[in-house]
């Protein structure tokens, strides 16, 4: 059984700042991480995936990944108030159904 | 950009109705899946349609819930006899390497 958990927040962030977004999962075997954006009402959004360990840079965006402590995690440069969204962790082992997590609230403070 | 897009937005039926909810994944993906989110709480995945056929189902995906791909383009989730637990949105996801999420169809039972 495969669980992937995030603090639920709210994460607050003033403008401008970096936001670091956690997710830690239990499944070793695991392949494939991947952050979604979910705004209030909205279907998840994919913004970042990474399947192998280290840094992966998407604009404002970073993904870290480290599958020895089994922890994945987000970065975003220059916060923007649009960036105010849940966030979600999830993982799969390729082509297959993905895992979430319950995400992360994040707000962005002007 | 290509896009998975879902009909309806908003279905609301009576407990034990059947409903259909149809989705047309991006053109040239392979992998198709439905997911359910219950308001405030995470996604979880139903089910997973490749070459065919259900390749994974979860426990939700009772005997009430039937998939289908009737033509080269339409993927559909019945819910035979809705109940009022059923209540959620639905969302349907297509993967060549990373799966990209429809907009959703929010069913309501009453």
């Amino acid at each position: 059984q495969k669980e992937v958990e995030q603090n639920s927040g709210p994460l607050s962030v003033p403008e401008g700042a970096i936001a670091s977004l956690n997710c830690t999962y239990s499944d070793r075997g695991s392949q494939s991480f991947f952050w979604y954006r979910q705004y209030s009402g909205k279907s998840p959004e994919l913004i970042m995936f990474i399947y192998s360990n280290g840094d992966k840079e998407d604009g404002r965006f970073t993904a870290q990944l480290n599958k020895a402590s089994q922890y994945v995690s987000l970065l975003i440069r220059d916060s923007q108030p649009s960036d105010s969204a849940t966030y979600l962790c999830a993982l799969n082992f390729g082509n297959e159904k993905l895992t979430f997590g319950t995400g992360t609230r994040l707000t962005i403070i002007p | 950009e290509p896009e998975v897009t879902q009909t309806p937005s908003h279905q609301v039926t009576q407990m034990g109705q059947e409903v259909i909810l149809r989705c047309v994944p991006i053109s040239n993906h392979l992998y198709f899946y439905w997911y359910r989110q219950i308001l405030g709480q995470k996604v979880e995945f139903l089910v997973s349609f490749y070459n065919n056929e259900i390749s994974e189902k979860s426990e939700i995906f009772d005997d009430q819930f039937s998939v289908e791909r009737p033509d080269g383009s339409n993927f559909t989730l019945k819910i035979r006899s809705t109940k009022l637990e059923d209540s959620a949105m639905y969302f349907c996801a297509s993967e060549e390497d990373e799966q990209y999420f429809g907009p959703g169809t929010r069913l309501t039972v009453t």
